[in-house]
């Protein structure tokens, strides 16, 4: 499975957009890459996933740079509700078994 | 979207006894569920796939026998922790899939929480 590396934690001010970077250079070509973040005591929620092309959702937008090694969520206007663990999640559909493994993802703090 | 639940959201036990976790897929059919434990903070680790009607497959490292896993139909999971001993104490967070195989989206459930004295 491929590797990736996210900050720790990042920092934005409300009503301000918030582009949450991973890296994940040994992705292979047929790799979707999810994205989940986990609000605290919850579980994870899926929040917007693509294979080459920039995706949009009503939750946040998706960039994925043009050789893949690295992708770009993007959350048009924070709120206090989207203070959260984020997850960047390569994961390939033609492997037999679908497990996601989860790295350490971004913490996001959300200032008032 | 769709729902995962799980039951109970918390719970305490003795060390010694046996604590069953419930995973159910409230509005569509899963034939495969995840089970995943997660250390304060630190990221969810994946223990074991469900399969309906046949036996989990397990993660490295993680023990069959400790970590009984039941999928006995296409809506309920279950996670029996066997003999709990205080460092079982952890979050336990099961999810399902739901989608066509090539953009298989997992739906999680809320989490229980596992206090083992």
């Amino acid at each position: 499975d491929a590797k990736t590396t996210q900050p720790n934690s990042m920092e934005s001010n409300e009503e301000e957009p918030v582009h949450l970077p991973c890296n994940h250079s040994t992705i292979s070509g047929t790799d979707y890459i999810h994205w989940y973040r986990q609000l605290p005591s919850q579980g994870p929620e899926y929040v917007i996933h693509g294979l080459t092309s920039n995706v949009n959702n009503r939750m946040a937008s998706l960039a994925i740079a043009e050789d893949r090694k690295s992708s770009t969520l993007i959350l048009h206007r924070a709120t206090l509700r989207d203070a959260a663990v984020y997850y960047c999640i390569p994961r390939c559909p033609l492997k037999s078994r679908n497990q996601f493994y989860f790295g350490t993802g971004t913490s996001l703090t959300v200032i008032p | 979207g769709a729902v995962v639940s799980q039951h109970p959201s918390w719970v305490i036990c003795k060390s010694g006894t046996s604590v069953k976790i419930e995973c159910r897929s409230l509005d569509f059919q899963a034939t495969t569920m995840f089970w995943y434990r997660q250390f304060p903070k630190q990221s969810l680790m994946l223990m074991a796939t469900s399969n309906e009607g046949s036996k989990a497959t397990y993660e490295q490292g993680v023990e069959k026998d400790k970590f009984l896993i039941n999928h006995a139909s296409l809506t309920l999971s279950t996670l029996t922790v066997t003999s709990a001993h205080p460092e079982d104490s952890s979050f336990y967070i099961c999810s399902a899939t739901l989608g066509g195989a090539s953009q298989e989206t997992q739906y999680f459930g809320p989490g229980t929480r596992l206090l083992v004295l």
